[in-house]
């Protein structure tokens, strides 16, 4: 069983500062591992992901993120957040051998950027 | 661009009535889920489907039916609603080859009194 975990709940930051949001995983085998990004009142917009490969992937917006296979992680990460990148966070993973391709979410981290 | 699209999109309804949610997308994906979000739960997997005629069960299917009559249709059916499944749902689609990229809709809040 697969399983995500975001251990911040909030991260508050000011405009123009850089930004790291933590994303650690429990699976051994082959997975898929996903950024959702949701802001307030809407439904979940896809940021990027990382199967195979370079390590560090570049999505929208400048945000990107590093898989580290050794310490079961994914964060994402931003060199200078706008006002507008308040939102919440989810982390997901995907099995390859789970055959329904289901996404598994983290809780998620509610980002909040102050003026 | 993808479209997902939801209905209604706030419902308030009575303990023990029938609630339907109803999901349309025109993607053209194979794929559909129904999920539900609730604080400090993040997002969990009601029913999922593979295509029109199919339903499976996801981690959390417990007073809930699906219906895919259709590539494009997918409805969540809360039989007898409890206060309970007040909560916001999703619905989302994806491809079969690469449904770690789903497309969400706007979600829809339901109140159960």
């Amino acid at each position: 069983t697969q399983t995500v975990s975001q251990s911040d709940a909030h991260v508050t930051v000011f405009e123009g500062d850089s930004v790291e949001l933590r994303c650690n995983y429990s699976y051994g085998g082959s997975i898929y591992l996903s950024w959702y990004i949701q802001h307030h009142g809407r439904g979940l917009q896809f940021l990027l992901k990382y199967y195979s490969g370079n390590p560090v992937v570049q999505g929208v917006n400048g945000f990107k993120a590093e898989f580290s296979k050794s310490d079961s992680s994914f964060h994402l990460r931003k060199a200078s957040v706008h006002w507008s990148d308040s939102a919440v966070y989810f982390c997901a993973v995907s099995a390859a051998s789970s055959g329904s391709w289901q996404l598994i979410f983290g809780s998620g981290t509610q980002l909040t950027v102050m003026p | 661009e993808a479209a997902v699209t939801q209905s209604p999109r706030n419902k308030v309804a009575v303990t023990g009535g029938k609630v339907t949610l109803s999901c349309n997308q025109t993607n053209n994906h194979n794929n559909m889920y129904w999920y539900r979000q609730d604080t400090g739960h993040g997002l969990r997997l009601i029913h999922y489907s593979y295509g029109a005629g199919s339903t499976e069960k996801g981690d959390i299917p417990d007073g809930y039916k699906a219906s895919r009559p259709s590539q494009e249709n997918f409805s969540l059916i809360l039989e007898l609603a409890t206060p309970s499944q007040t909560s916001v749902y999703f619905c989302a689609s994806g491809d079969r080859a690469g449904s770690y990229e789903q497309y969400f809709g706007p979600g829809t809040r339901l109140t159960v009194l």
